[in-house]
C-alpha cells in the first residue's frame, strides 16, 4: 500500500538557517505533492504544491523538490524565523479518485531565536 | 471571511452515545471532507462528499454517518460503534477550479474525547 515517511524527530535549528525537512513515498507514483503546516490545536493550511514533472518550487522563503526517482520531496525554509514553528506535513495524491490525499504524520519544526 | 466552521472545538461523551460534529463552509465548495488525525499518525480520511446529496466512503468509515444535504454543511456522526472515538476531527472543502490538484482548506478541528 501507498506510504509517506517524515522524520518523526522534532527538528531543532536557530533563527536565520535554513530548515530542511524530508518527505519519503513508497510504492506509488504521484502526480503532485503538497506540503501543509499545522499549528498545535488548529487545522492544516496549505502552503505549496508540485507536480511530478517540476523539479522545484518557490514561494517567497519556502522552496520545494520532487525526486521522482528517489521518491522524495524535501521542504525549505530559509532565513527561518521563530515564528516559522509549527507541524509541517506532506501530502500525495492517493489512487482512487477525486482529491483524495494521503497524509504523512508531520515534522515538528522549532525554530529558536 | 470565507472559511470552515468547525465547532464545537471541544467535547466530550460518554461510551456508548453517538455524537455529531457540525462542519460549515462558506467558500462556495463542492467537495467535503472529514479526516481523523492521531498522535503520530498521518491524517486519514473518513468520508467525502463531491457533490450535495452524495457522498463516499474514506479509509476509516466504519463507525461513521455523513449527511450533505446542503453544499455549506457536512455533519459527521460518531457512532457508538466506533471502537476508538477519541481522537482529533478535521473537516476540510476544496473547489473544483484546479480539478485534483486543488488545496484543501481545512477547519480548525473538534477534539472529541470519550469516556
Amino acid at each position: 500500500s501507498q506510504k509517506i515517511e517524515q522524520n518523526s524527530e522534532a527538528l531543532n535549528i536557530q533563527e536565520g538557517k535554513t530548515a530542511t525537512l524530508t518527505c519519503n513515498y513508497t510504492n506509488y507514483s504521484p502526480a503532485y505533492l503538497q506540503w501543509y503546516r499545522q499549528d498545535p490545536g488548529r487545522g492544516p493550511v496549505f502552503l505549496l504544491l508540485i507536480r511530478e514533472n517540476e523539479k522545484e518550487k518557490r514561494k517567497e522563503r519556502l522552496k520545494v523538490t520532487f525526486d521522482t526517482t528517489l521518491k522524495q520531496s524535501l521542504f525549505h525554509i530559509t532565513a527561518s524565523q521563530p515564528a516559522d514553528s509549527a507541524t509541517y506535513l506532506c501530502a500525495l495524491d492517493g489512487s482512487g479518485g477525486y482529491n483524495k490525499l494521503i497524509f504523512g504524520a508531520g515534522t515538528r519544526l522549532a525554530v529558536h531565536p | 471571511d470565507g472559511g470552515i466552521t468547525q465547532s464545537p472545538k471541544y467535547l466530550f461523551r460518554k461510551e456508548g452515545q453517538n455524537v455529531t460534529l457540525s462542519c460549515e463552509q462558506n467558500l462556495n465548495h463542492d467537495a467535503m471532507y472529514w479526516y481523523r488525525q492521531d498522535p503520530g499518525q498521518g491524517l486519514r480520511l473518513i468520508y467525502y462528499s463531491q457533490i450535495v446529496n452524495d457522498f463516499q466512503k474514506g479509509d476509516i468509515a466504519e463507525g461513521y454517518s455523513v449527511s450533505r444535504e446542503k453544499k455549506e454543511s457536512f455533519p459527521l456522526t460518531v457512532t457508538s460503534a466506533q471502537k476508538n472515538p477519541t481522537a482529533f476531527y478535521l473537516c476540510a472543502s476544496s473547489s473544483r477550479d484546479r480539478g485534483l490538484e486543488s488545496p484543501l482548506h481545512f477547519g480548525n478541528g473538534t477534539r472529541l474525547t470519550v469516556t
